[in-house]
């Protein structure tokens, strides 16, 4: 198994510009979630979902959309990019999204706007 | 506002010695996770402890959830290099995982 994973690794983006950061597990995980790390801020939750068409709201949604189509596919849409996004994003499934449940995180993409 | 503090934010030491990390919150949490996270990759689970009072060891390390469950603490005895990362403690307020709250995480830094 790949388990999580993330592409791009790396990206540049202008201000305004809009872009899809891909996620794919291969572990038939029901939830999946997108998170961004900032230096100082820890981990702070996007959106999730709990299945194939149904996403919800996390702690930093604006900015954001995202689509659950498959078990498989979770994208992170950025409509158009700003240099607050400007972080890390990191993906991760996990069974039922259960609070003992292991989550297995992406590798990440390290995302620049400027 | 931050629901988990952790401390200390860094710390860098010498192979063979002892330390505690401390995750703490004035909630209540239903369970907590200690992740380990390495330059440019993403956080790999450690331990998950759910009971108050629950001591759960993997090697040199041991983790400990309060009674109260509103604390945790990571104690690494003998220290090595390859123990050098980010820990972060993650916690949920209820059953459901959908809020995962996690702390800014210990940069821990081990020297030969």
């Amino acid at each position: 198994n790949a388990g999580v994973t993330q592409t791009p690794k790396f990206q540049v983006l202008k201000t305004g510009q809009s872009m899809t950061l891909q996620c794919a597990q291969d572990m038939n995980h029901e939830y999946m979630s997108w998170y961004r790390q900032d230096p100082g801020m820890g981990l702070r939750l996007i959106h999730y979902s709990v299945g194939a068409g149904i996403t919800d709201q996390g702690e930093v949604p604006n900015g954001y959309n995202v689509s659950r189509s498959t078990t498989e596919d979770f994208p992170l849409r950025l409509l158009s990019a700003a240099p607050s996004q400007t972080s890390v994003y990191f993906c991760a499934s996990s069974p039922q999204g259960r609070s003992t449940d292991t989550q297995y995180f992406g590798p990440g993409t390290r995302l620049t706007v400027l | 506002t931050q629901l988990l503090e952790q401390s200390p934010q860094f710390l860098s030491i010498q192979e063979g010695e002892n330390l505690t990390v401390y995750c703490n919150s004035s909630s209540v949490f239903s369970s907590l996770q200690w992740y380990r996270q390495e330059p440019g990759e993403g956080p790999v689970l450690l331990v998950t402890v759910v009971t108050g009072g629950e001591v759960k060891k993997l090697k040199r390390l041991t983790f400990q959830f309060g009674d109260a469950r509103k604390d945790s603490s990571l104690h690494i005895t003998a220290a090595q290099p390859g123990d050098t990362g980010l820990y972060l403690c993650a916690g949920s307020l209820s059953n459901s995982g959908y809020a995962l709250n996690f702390g800014k995480g210990t940069s821990l830094l081990v020297t030969p």
